[in-house]
């Protein structure tokens, strides 16, 4: 299985500032089956990004995404309010998918 | 626009049997993954499996074996059932598509829906 470690745990910061989270994989993931997903609360996730670095539909962007082999990213340029919520790495190139943990942005 | 909705049983007692059902509408279950997902209160994500159209399905090694999804695609639903539940299967449960490898990710997702396993 493999386990994703998001970093870090909670990340505080004021709108207007630029947001950068971090995912790392105990294997290497194909870019290509690397997702990001928004969630807050009482609300399901939301596709961000999916093949490390594409934007789903609709999103803003803001948010872009980056990395290879074990290491990827989450940007968020220029926080908006709207963007306080938590963050999780997904990767679907192999079973079992897995999360990481998730990162908390608040505002500072 | 493509909605998810679950439906089921709020409360399910501890041995017994958790049964959803994820009914899609605005779209079709043909030619997809289906997905279910579920989220202990204030806790991460877990994956619990998915189905494909045709009825084909993989899970999560971690249920071990307690875990059934199926697809009915005359009613575009796909339904789970996970047996011998505990007190640990207390979650929120959601439903979504799974766009496969390309172009990947879960791109809709139904609103979740909390079980409860309790006496």
């Amino acid at each position: 299985e493999i386990v994703l470690t998001q970093s870090p745990g909670t990340l505080s910061l004021s709108p207007g500032e630029r947001a950068t989270l971090s995912c790392r994989a105990s294997q290497s993931v194909s870019s290509s089956y690397l997702a990001w997903y928004q969630q807050k609360p009482g609300q399901a996730p939301r596709l961000l990004i999916y093949g490390a670095s594409s934007r789903a539909t609709g999103i803003p962007d803001r948010f872009s995404g980056s990395g290879s082999g074990t290491d990827f990213t989450l940007t968020i340029s220029r926080l908006e309010p709207e963007d306080f919520a938590v963050y999780y790495c997904q990767q679907f190139g192999s079973s079992p998918y897995t999360f990481g943990q998730g990162t908390k942005l608040e505002i500072k | 626009q493509v909605q998810l909705q679950e439906s089921g049983p709020g409360l399910v007692k501890p041995s017994e049997t958790l049964s959803l059902t994820c009914t899609v509408s605005g779209g079709s279950i043909i030619n997809y993954y289906w997905t279910w997902i579920r989220q202990p209160p204030g806790k991460g994500l877990e994956w619990i499996g998915y189905i494909y159209y045709s009825g084909s399905t993989t899970y999560n090694p971690s249920l071990r074996g307690r875990v059934t999804m199926s697809v009915d695609t005359s009613k575009n639903q796909f339904s789970l059932k996970l047996s011998s539940v505990t007190a640990a299967d207390t979650a929120v449960y959601f439903c979504a598509r799974d766009t496969g490898w390309s172009p990947g990710g879960f791109d809709y997702w139904g609103q979740g829906t909390l079980v409860t396993v309790s006496s």
